[in-house]
């Protein structure tokens, strides 16, 4: 069954540092991944996919992804965080057979000045 | 450009009373239509999907239902809730072939319904 796992439930850090928060994967064939973002009492904002292609995906508000196939990862990057960047992320999948998007749990980023 | 609309934003409602909670899209034809219920502020369930009029596919068994009376239009459903069914409920669009498309899901700012 495809799903993913996001390892850390939160993640701390210091405004202007870079921050990764991360996802790993686990399908059988190739998969479609996804980051949304979820601020407070909103719906989720989708951030960027990886479909196929180049490893490295950049997606809206600075934010990048890559894609690693052979450790089943795809890690969300920004080289310089923002206090504004505080919210909860998610990782998704689906499979190409599949109809639905399978979450991970989220991971909640904190920012601080 | 496309758009999602739910309303109410919240709801509290007592155990056993109705609920009918509305979703539509605009500016897109044809979407693929979701509920979502979200409890805790993290995981995600899908609770049903739509690939066009009154088409609705159930993931799971509940006491809830959806229904979709046009286009853009997307209802959930019950007829007598229960104190489980707590929650923040949240209806995405999407396009494409729902099993093959590579486009991302989009949300709308959910409904957080409270069962007292």
């Amino acid at each position: 069954a495809q799903s993913v796992a996001q390892p850390e439930d939160q993640v701390n850090v210091a405004e202007g540092n870079p921050l990764t928060v991360k996802c790993t994967y686990s399908v059988s064939g190739n998969p479609y991944l996804f980051w949304y973002v979820q601020y407070p009492n909103r719906g989720l904002q989708f951030l960027l996919k990886y479909i196929t292609g180049d490893n490295l995906v950049k997606g809206s508000y600075g934010f990048e992804a890559e894609f690693n196939k052979s450790q089943t990862s795809f890690h969300l990057k920004k080289p310089s965080a923002l206090v504004s960047d505080s919210a909860l992320y998610f990782c998704a999948v689906r499979v190409l057979s599949g109809y639905a998007l399978n979450f991970g749990k989220g991971t909640s980023l904190l920012v601080t000045p | 450009s496309q758009t999602i609309h739910q309303w109410p934003a919240t709801l509290v409602q007592p155990v056993g009373s109705p609920l009918s909670l509305e979703c539509t899209v605009e500016g897109t034809s044809n979407p693929n239509l979701y509920w979502y219920r979200q409890a805790a502020g993290r995981g995600l369930q899908l609770l049903f999907y739509s690939v066009g009029i009154g088409q609705i596919s159930s993931e799971v068994p509940q006491n809830l239902s959806a229904s979709r009376p046009q286009d853009r239009q997307f209802i959930l459903s019950s007829k007598k809730l229960l104190l489980s069914d707590s929650g923040f409920y949240l209806c995405a669009w999407s396009v494409g072939r729902v099993r093959t498309s590579n486009q991302p899901q989009h949300f709308g700012d959910g409904t957080r319904l409270s069962i007292l």
